[in-house]
């Protein structure tokens, strides 16, 4: 089966820095998707890679895959406190649309 | 994008009743509804694939007599956690898709808000 492995497990950093979120595949990778969620709520969509890579923005999320479609990172440049919360990678392994995810990444911002 | 609601957001029952937990799909007619599990700081565990009109697929280890999982129209899909017990206690994540499983392309799952439930 796929496993996911997101590092770091949890990162606090101030107000305005750049940070990095990586995801990595056991296996190749047909889709993932990058989400985010509050504790205790449901996951936002952010973005979804499929091409070898491919880099795909909004607003100050920028999300890549690797050429060979086992890792990918999600970067957010000049953090803001709204931008804290879990961000969960999800691989889609080609079969029926499920999804496996990461354990997630825990962001804080500190203003 | 689209819209997925769960009701109730969060429940409280009592070890041995049933609850059930109805995922909606808003503005467009979802083909395969996922149910998810999360544990507090851990990732979402997936229970079950359910298709319209069919039923659901479960996923090793999960109790399909227990979690009970009905796609009836493709706008809705419930689950029932019968005779809950402590350990059921969880956040219960649905999502939707509105494409078949048998489509060639990716689509994004649209995620509902959770449900807690807290048995006693």
């Amino acid at each position: 089966s796929q496993e996911l492995e997101q590092s770091p497990q949890s990162l606090i950093v101030q107000e305005g820095k750049n940070l990095t979120i990586n995801c990595t595949s056991s296996k190749t990778l047909y889709g993932l998707y990058w989400y985010k969620q509050k504790y205790g709520e449901g996951l936002i969509f952010l973005m979804m890679l499929q091409k070898g890579g491919e880099e795909k923005s909004h607003e100050k999320i920028t999300a890549k895959l690797d050429e060979k479609k086992q890792q990918s990172s999600l970067h957010i440049t000049a953090s803001q406190p709204s931008h804290a919360g879990i961000y969960l990678c999800g691989a889609d392994g080609g079969s029926n649309y499920k999804l496996t995810f990461g354990k997630g990444t825990l962001l804080t911002v500190n203003p | 994008g689209a819209v997925v609601s769960q009701h109730p957001s969060w429940v409280i029952c009592k070890s041995g009743t049933s609850v059930k937990i109805e995922c909606r799909s808003l503005d467009f007619q979802a083909t395969t509804m996922f149910w998810y599990r999360q544990f507090p700081k851990q990732s979402l565990m997936l229970m079950a694939t359910s298709n319209e009109g069919s039923k659901a697929t479960y996923e090793q280890g999960v109790e399909k007599d227990k979690f009970l999982i009905n796609h009836a129209s493709l706008t809705l899909s419930t689950l029932t956690v019968t005779s809950a017990h402590p350990e059921d206690s969880s956040f219960y994540i649905c999502s939707a898709s509105s494409r078949g499983t048998s489509g060639s392309s990716l689509d994004e799952q649209y995620f509902g808000p959770g449900t807690r439930l807290t048995v006693t």
